[in-house]
């Protein structure tokens, strides 16, 4: 099945240590992103990729970038990690929006990180 | 800035009734969509209702738009267990590639 798939699952990381999460999808959507959640709360939108073209948030903190080496793999890279970055993070992929395909999106199960 | 205010924030009801969720949002959009989500997992699509569109079924589920109060509502019929779950509304603020998420219902589905 098409789907979008998130490693790791869980994620332990000490304070100030980088770390990398993973997102693969098998959709050939044009459009990938990363959402963090903390709890209780909303989605936050961190970024997007349209294809090869990278899209940040105004309020996302430079500790966190993001690559997308190729279609269908995209990563969240957490330079130094802080107290504050511990939550869930998601990613979601949507096809080109243009047209008639509208801007739904396919999440990953996501990636629960811990900061100790 | 948020766009979509859901309430109420948590909703807990029987088996078997109905549940409402209502969300607001403060610009003109494209389309309004509705996920859900389970506890610790990723959000799932349930339906997408259009600017032009004022009312969309799909089995279980009822979506309402009313552009000229900026309102949608959600309705659940004869509700599951499995309906348990956080319920997010998301609005595209006119743009192809991005949506804003409110800060979603809780609803709780006692046995």
């Amino acid at each position: 099945d098409a789907m979008v798939i998130q490693n790791p699952r869980y994620q332990v990381t000490q304070f100030g240590k980088p770390v990398t999460l993973s997102c693969s999808q098998t959709l050939n959507h044009n459009v990938m992103y990363w959402y963090q959640q903390k709890s209780s709360q909303a989605p936050k939108l961190l970024f997007h990729y349209y294809d090869k073209d990278f899209n940040n948030e105004a309020d996302t903190p430079d500790n966190f970038q993001s690559r997308r080496p190729n279609t269908s793999f995209c990563f969240l890279d957490i330079r130094s990690p802080g107290l504050g970055d511990a939550a869930m993070y998601l990613c979601a992929t949507s096809r080109d929006p243009s047209g008639s395909f509208y801007n739904e999106q396919f999440f990953g199960p996501g990636t629960r990180l811990t900061v100790l | 800035s948020q766009q979509g205010e859901e309430d109420p924030q948590a909703l807990s009801i029987q088996e078997g009734e109905n549940a409402t969720m209502n969300c607001s949002y403060k610009t003109s959009i494209n389309n309004l969509q509705w996920y859900r989500q389970n506890s610790g997992r990723g959000l799932v699509h349930l339906i997408l209702i259009r600017s032009n569109e004022r009312e969309k079924h799909s089995g279980r589920l009822r979506v309402t738009l009313d552009t000229s109060k900026k309102s949608s509502s959600l309705l659940i019929t004869a509700s599951r267990a499995a309906d348990t779950a956080s319920y997010f509304c998301a609005t595209d603020l006119n743009r192809d590639d991005k949506i804003i998420f409110g800060k979603g219902t809780r609803l709780h589905i006692l046995p």
